[in-house]
């Protein structure tokens, strides 16, 4: 079975400068697809960015860039010129390209906190 | 489009109670899901349907069941609640499909119902 870890579970960073958020996936499928979701204190889980893993370019949405390095199982979510409105929870998630399923398997999430 | 709803938004409910939580979707799509969150354990998933008659359980699918009779209602019951249950719910749903290109749609999540199980 698959599985999602998000090691770091709160980070804080000042306004207008960058921060890493780190997760690590363990799997051995070679083809699924990732996934950044962020939760605000309103609770709607919003997709931030995804990640095809046949895709050797790394995936960008405006301030949000992603570093997937497959080899390592490594898929980092990299937010450029915080804003407060970055303050959420960020969960990384893994779906398998495989099979007639869509299931999402998430890590547990990491609480990010934007300071003025 | 309304997208994906759910309701109630909060519901709080005794030991054996049973109830159903409601989720539609108008986009036509055919893949629902329920997942239930608790503190530090991210989404975890309940139970699933790929289409229309057709459901299978997920991660953590014991005292829930479900069923689809159209592809826009998932509903969630609980038979029995017990304390053990009070999470917050997300039904969500996505186009789905067997191409390589499908297993990267975005999956569109409800507003949740936060449910307390005295």
């Amino acid at each position: 079975a698959q599985t999602v870890t998000q090691s770091q579970p709160e980070m804080s960073v000042q306004e207008a400068e960058t921060v890493t958020l780190s997760c690590t996936y363990d799997t051995s499928e070679s083809d699924y697809y990732l996934f950044w979701y962020k939760q605000p204190p309103s609770r709607q889980m919003i997709l931030v960015i995804r990640q095809e893993a046949y895709k050797q370019q790394n995936a960008t949405e405006n301030r949000f860039s992603v570093n997937f390095q497959k080899a390592a199982k490594s898929f980092s979510l990299k937010i450029s010129d915080s804003q407060l409105g970055d303050a959420a929870m960020y969960f990384c998630a893994y779906r398998s390209g495989w099979g007639g399923s869509e299931k999402l398997v998430f890590g547990k999430g990491m609480k990010l906190t934007v300071n003025p | 489009n309304a997208g994906v709803t759910q309701t109630p938004k909060f519901q709080v409910l005794k030991t054996g109670q049973s109830m159903t939580l409601q989720c539609a979707q108008d986009m036509n799509h055919e893949y629902m899901s329920w997942y239930r969150q608790d503190p530090g354990m991210g989404l975890r998933l309940i139970h699933y349907s790929v289409g229309a008659g057709i459901t299978d359980q997920g991660e953590v699918p014991n005292g829930y069941n479900v069923s689809r009779s159209t592809t826009e209602d998932f509903p969630l019951r609980l038979l029995s609640a017990a304390p053990s249950q009070t999470s917050v719910y997300f039904c969500a749903s996505t186009r789905g499909g067997s191409g390589g290109q499908a297993r990267a749609n975005e999956q569109f999540f409800g507003p949740g119902t936060r449910l307390t199980v005295l």
